[in-house]
Formats: structure tokens, sequence, C-alpha cells
């Protein structure tokens, strides 16, 4: 089954101590994405990569990490957690050759700061 | 900094009516859109995309656009209570990136 997934779903934390959520795709995409999404806010972009290597800042990147060292896998680090990062995080994937280059989402990891 | 805008709602309509959701872009030079869907607590899934003037059907799902009043909408016919979730507009910029509006909530009522 193509799918986008996420680890942790759910992670409770305290104020910087590192973590990292994992994100991996099985659809060979090239582009994945890293997004929060805050009440009133709507989805934001934290981090994006066009392909292995390659790594973008989104609007949000402040406090955040990515590495692209294969090409299924995205994580986001974490490496001081604040409690105004409490979100929930979606990741995200699309090819980026050819049709609707649709983005389909991983099923979110809700992370608290405490 | 590229724009998107929805009313956020709650837009409530009764079982069977039309729902009309709208969406507004600021990047005129924007050429593609979408309309992702998002049950609450889950993740967004797309409904339907569009990139050129005028109307695209899908099943129950029409999306409209118009590029120079910089206006997308989704109707949405026949609406059922399975249809109440948030909906997301979503508008292509650069090569692949989204920028999202914060959602329109609709809610179905039986």
């Amino acid at each position: 089954e193509a799918q986008v997934t996420q680890n942790p779903r759910y992670l409770i934390t305290v104020t910087g101590k590192k973590l990292t959520v994992t994100c991996s795709q099985n659809m060979n995409h090239e582009y994945m994405s890293w997004y929060r999404q805050d009440p009133g806010l709507g989805l934001r972009q934290i981090y994006y990569s066009m392909n292995v290597e390659v790594t973008d800042k989104g609007d949000v990147p402040e406090g955040y990490k990515v590495s692209r060292k294969e090409k299924r896998n995205f994580p986001l680090i974490l490496e001081s957690p604040s409690p105004n990062q409490t979100s929930l995080y979606f990741c995200a994937s699309s090819s980026t050759s050819g049709g609707t280059n649709e983005q389909f989402f991983g099923p979110g990891t809700r992370l608290t700061v405490l | 900094q590229k724009e998107v805008e929805q009313n956020s709602g709650p837009l409530s309509v009764p079982e069977g009516a039309i729902a009309s959701l709208n969406c507004t872009y600021s990047d005129r030079g924007s050429q593609s859109f979408f309309w992702y869907r998002q049950y609450s607590g889950k993740s967004p899934e797309l409904i339907m995309f569009i990139y050129s003037n005028g109307d695209k059907e899908d099943g129950r799902f029409t999306a409209q656009l118009n590029k120079a009043s910089q206006y997308v909408s989704l109707l949405i016919r026949d609406s059922q209570p399975s249809d109440s979730a948030t909906y997301l507009c979503a508008v292509k910029v650069g090569s692949y990136q989204l920028t999202f509006g914060k959602g329109t909530k609709l809610s179905v009522i039986p």
C-alpha cells in the first residue's frame, strides 16, 4: 500500500530534550515536506526537500532541522524543543515527474512540549 | 508573502443542499489549485485539483477557477453528513510547494 508513515504518532516531552520525528514514504517520491498545523493558523510549511541531500526552509523553519540522506526518509529534528513547538505535525510527499504533483500526507504526529 | 484566504466558517448547510466554499489567492502567477478535505484529527486528503479557468466536475464535487479574479471555489452538491469536515484550499507556488489557506469548517446538518 502506497503510504507516508510518521513516528511517533503522539509524543509528550519536556523543554530542551532533543527529539526526532521520523517520516518515510514508499512511493519513490522526490519531494518531501514538513508542516505544522495550529488552530487558527492553518498548515504552515517548516522545511522541504526536492531530493536526496537537497533541503530548504519553508515559512516557519526556526527551531527545526531536517536531513534527507535517503530518498524515502525525511526526519524532523527538534534539538531543543520549546512549548511554542507544541503542535500537530504532518509529513507529505509528492512526485516531481508530471501529473498533478499531488501531495500525500502522513497520519500526523501530535507533539506536546511541557 | 503569497497568501491564500478562506472564510473560516463554520458553514452550516442542511443535508441535500449545495455547499459553496470559497478561496482567494494573492499570487497572480499561480497555476495550480487544490482542494483538500480534513476530518478532525486526521490528515488532509486531496479531493479536487484544477488548472484551467472554468469548472471541473467530479461526482458531487465541482471546482471553479477564475484566474482574473484570483478566485477558486468548491461546490458540494447533495451534501451529506459525511461531508462535514474542514476544507483546505491550496495553491501551488514555485515548482512543488503548496501554500494552504486556513480552511473552512463545513457542517452538514441531517
